[in-house]
């Protein structure tokens, strides 16, 4: 099974401050395989990203994708008020599995 | 638009069973699969099956695999996943979610979830 593993675990940080969340893989995995998502209290996971760097429909352009390999990232380049959320990245190459999530909490 | 509508909460005994359904609309249902994802308190999501609406095809994760079964009906766009022999630790969110049935499928759509809690 491959494991994913995010980091931080929490990030607190302002409206208007960039976050970068990471998420590293067991083995190495095709980019077009991993994705994140968001979710906020209360809801269902929400898809951002797929294929590493694509952007869902109607996911502003703040929210970005990088990597390959093992290593993946996922950049929010000005936070809103309405991005302080989890996010989890995810891969379906090998089953399906999860990251155990990052926190973005308002500082 | 898509919508996924899962049944409501559930409240079992250690031993029992639950079935949760998810009733889709907005799409071509048979174009389509569903997957069941869970979230218990702390624990990372998941995946626990899923279901090609289309032809009715099932896969497991080997966790749940002898305890889990998805079925669908197609004349109702419903898919259904019944967990049995519950036990404490199954109490969590079970969600469903779309997906493509092939690689790489990622989950587009997600249903509001629905809290199974197992207590004696």
């Amino acid at each position: 099974e491959i494991v994913l593993t995010q980091s931080p675990g929490t990030l607190s940080l302002s409206p208007g401050e960039r976050a970068t969340l990471s998420c590293r893989a067991s083995q190495s995995i095709s980019s077009s395989y991993l994705a994140w998502y968001q979710q906020k209290p209360g809801q269902a996971p929400s898809l951002l990203i797929y294929g590493a760097s694509s952007r869902a429909t109607g996911i502003p352009d703040r929210f970005s994708g990088s990597g390959s390999g093992t290593d993946f990232t996922l950049t929010i380049s000005r936070l809103e008020p309405e991005d302080f959320a989890v996010y989890y990245c995810q891969q379906c190459v090998s089953s399906w599995t999860f990251g155990q999530g990052t926190k973005v909490e308002i500082k | 638009q898509v919508q996924l509508v899962q049944s409501g909460a559930e409240v079992k005994k250690p031993g029992a069973s639950v079935k949760v359904s998810c009733k889709a609309s907005g799409y071509i249902f048979t174009t389509y699969a569903i997957y069941w994802v869970r979230q218990a308190p702390g624990q990372r999501l998941e995946w626990m099956g899923w279901i090609n609406a289309g032809n009715g095809n099932t896969k497991y994760s080997q966790k749940f695999q002898d305890r889990v079964t998805i079925t669908r009906d197609t004349s109702a766009n419903t898919v259904y996943m019944e967990l049995s022999s519950l036990r404490s630790e199954d109490t969590a969110v079970y969600y469903c979610a779309r997906a493509l049935n092939w690689k790489p499928n990622y989950f587009d759509y997600w249903g509001r979830g629905t809290l199974v809690t197992v207590s004696s």
